[in-house]
C-alpha cells in the first residue's frame, strides 16, 4: 500500500538550532501534504497544508516564519523549525493523499518525528 | 472552527470484552475516519466511511457513519491485548485531499 516516510524519526538539538524534517510519499504523488503537531497525550493538531509549487496554508495561530514549509516536488515536503526553543519540542507528523484523491484514497500518515530541544 | 467531540477519553476493560467509542460534531462531514496510534508512531487508518448511514467492518472492528453526518461510532469486538492504544476519530469536510480534523482520542487499556 501507499507509504509516507518521515526523516529523521528523532532529533535532539540545542536551543536556537533550525531543524528540517522531510516527508516523502514513496509510491505515489501528492499535490497536498499536511503537517501536524502532537503534544504528549493530546490529539493531532493541524499546523499547515503544504501545496506543491505554491505557498503553504497555515492554520490560525501557527507562525509561518517559525515553521517554514517547502513542497518542491510531488513526493517531498519539508518542515523547518527555525531557531527552535524547548517549547517547540513535540511530535511532528505529516500526511499525504494520492494525487487527485480519486476513489477510496484516504490520507496516509508518516511515522512522525520526535523533536526534543534542550 | 470545526471540532470533534470524542468519548470516552479512556477505557479500562478486560480482555475479551467489546468496546464502543463515538464521535460527534457540530458540523457536517463528508468523510469519517477512524485511526489507531501506537506510542511513538503515526496514526494508522482502521476504517474509512464515505456515505451517511454506511456501516463498515474491518475484522473485529465495525464503524458507522451517522445519518446526520455529524457522528460516527467505532466498535471493537472481543478485545485482545494488541488493541491497546489510542483511537482517534477524524473527519473531512469535503474531498479526500482535504485537511483532516481529529478528535481528542480514546485511550484503550486492557486489564490483565
Amino acid at each position: 500500500g501507499a507509504v509516507v516516510s518521515q526523516h529523521p524519526s528523532r532529533v535532539i538539538c540545542k536551543s536556537g538550532t533550525s531543524v528540517k524534517i522531510e516527508c516523502r510519499s514513496l509510491d505515489f504523488q501528492a499535490t497536498t501534504m499536511f503537517w501536524y503537531r502532537q503534544f504528549p497525550k493530546q490529539s493531532l493538531m493541524l499546523m499547515a497544508t503544504s501545496n506543491e509549487g505554491s505557498k503553504a496554508t497555515y492554520e490560525q495561530g501557527v507562525e509561518k516564519d517559525k515553521f517554514l514549509i517547502n513542497h518542491a516536488s510531488l513526493t517531498l515536503s519539508t518542515l523547518t523549525v527555525t531557531s527552535a526553543h524547548p517549547e517547540d519540542s513535540s511530535f511532528y507528523i505529516c500526511s499525504a493523499s494520492p494525487l487527485g484523491g480519486a476513489g477510496n484514497q484516504p490520507q496516509h500518515f508518516g511515522d512522525g518525528t520526535r523533536l526534543s530541544i534542550l | 472552527g470545526q471540532q470533534l467531540n470524542q468519548s470516552p477519553q479512556s477505557m479500562f476493560i478486560q480482555e475479551g470484552e467489546d468496546v464502543s467509542m463515538n464521535c460527534t460534531s457540530s458540523s457536517i462531514f463528508n468523510t469519517w475516519l477512524w485511526y489507531k496510534q501506537d506510542p511513538g508512531e503515526g496514526p494508522v487508518l482502521l476504517i474509512a466511511l464515505y456515505k451517511a448511514g454506511e456501516l463498515t467492518s474491518n475484522g473485529r472492528l465495525t464503524a458507522q457513519f451517522g445519518i446526520t453526518r455529524k457522528d460516527s461510532f467505532l466498535n471493537i469486538s472481543a478485545s485482545i491485548p494488541s488493541d491497546v492504544g489510542i483511537y482517534f476519530c477524524a473527519g473531512q469536510l469535503m474531498r479526500r485531499d482535504d485537511k483532516i480534523i481529529f478528535g481528542k482520542g480514546t485511550r484503550l487499556h486492557i486489564l490483565p
